[in-house]
């Protein structure tokens, strides 16, 4: 179908609080990746889903972060107790199967911001 | 870890010829990818390359691999006000990329 989209497009939140950031990927795409932007910044890898399962959340920065995919499809990045520094544009990317000669195409972002 | 490097600021005149550099620190990456991002958008692929090749041309688009130096330029011809944007060079591991901190290109009239 269309792109990878991205819910919402602006989220701003007090420090401590609960968010949640969600991707729709392109249909048909088994692999999915969560990326953060700071100001300034390349984008930088925080986990990868291929189907329902994390296959890699290596670039997860603490356990306040966490991220499911319970269906294969949509995902939810989930932020608890949100720091200022959390501020950032959160992007998400799908490919078709995560192979290694895969396009990762992009979503336009969660701009996260943290008062 | 890898760390992948790029100027952070290119001016150039409509029509001229844009040259944008990055140097790349994983040997072992088999794809490397450009990315267009303009202000409050997501990131566009531009193109990529396999590291078995040296060059790859798409229309305005000429990408350069030195694969010795760990080296990837992105040339676009006859730039245009349009290409104004941050570019991204990109490294792919297995499953996941690393990126430069990009590069902004200001394209004046």
């Amino acid at each position: 179908g269309a792109g990878v989209s991205q819910t919402p497009s602006n989220k701003v939140t007090e420090k401590g609080k609960y968010v949640e950031l969600r991707c729709d990927p392109i249909s048909g795409h088994t692999a999915l990746y969560w990326y953060r932007q700071s100001l300034g910044q390349g984008p930088e890898f925080l986990i990868y889903f291929q189907g329902t399962g994390a296959a890699d959340d290596s670039g997860l920065p603490n356990d306040r972060f966490f991220a499911v995919r319970p269906e294969g499809s949509v995902s939810t990045l989930k932020i608890q107790r949100t720091e200022r520094g959390d501020s950032a544009v959160y992007l998400c990317a799908s490919s078709f199967s995560g192979r290694e000669q895969d396009t990762q195409y992009f979503g336009p972002g969660t701009r996260l911001t943290v008062l | 870890g890898e760390d992948v490097e790029q100027s952070l600021f290119l001016s150039v005149r409509e029509g001229d010829s844009s040259v944008i550099n990055c140097t790349y620190t994983d040997s072992s990456s088999t794809y490397l990818y450009w990315y267009k991002q303009e202000p409050g958008a997501g990131l566009q692929l531009l193109t990529y390359i396999f590291s078995n090749m040296d060059m790859k041309q798409d229309q305005r688009l000429t990408v350069l691999l030195n694969k010795k130096d760990k080296h990837l330029s992105l040339r676009i011809a006859d730039t245009q006000t349009g290409d104004s944007a941050i570019y991204f060079c990109a490294e792919k591991g297995y499953s996941t990329l690393t990126f430069g901190k990009g590069t902004m290109l200001l394209v004046s009239p």
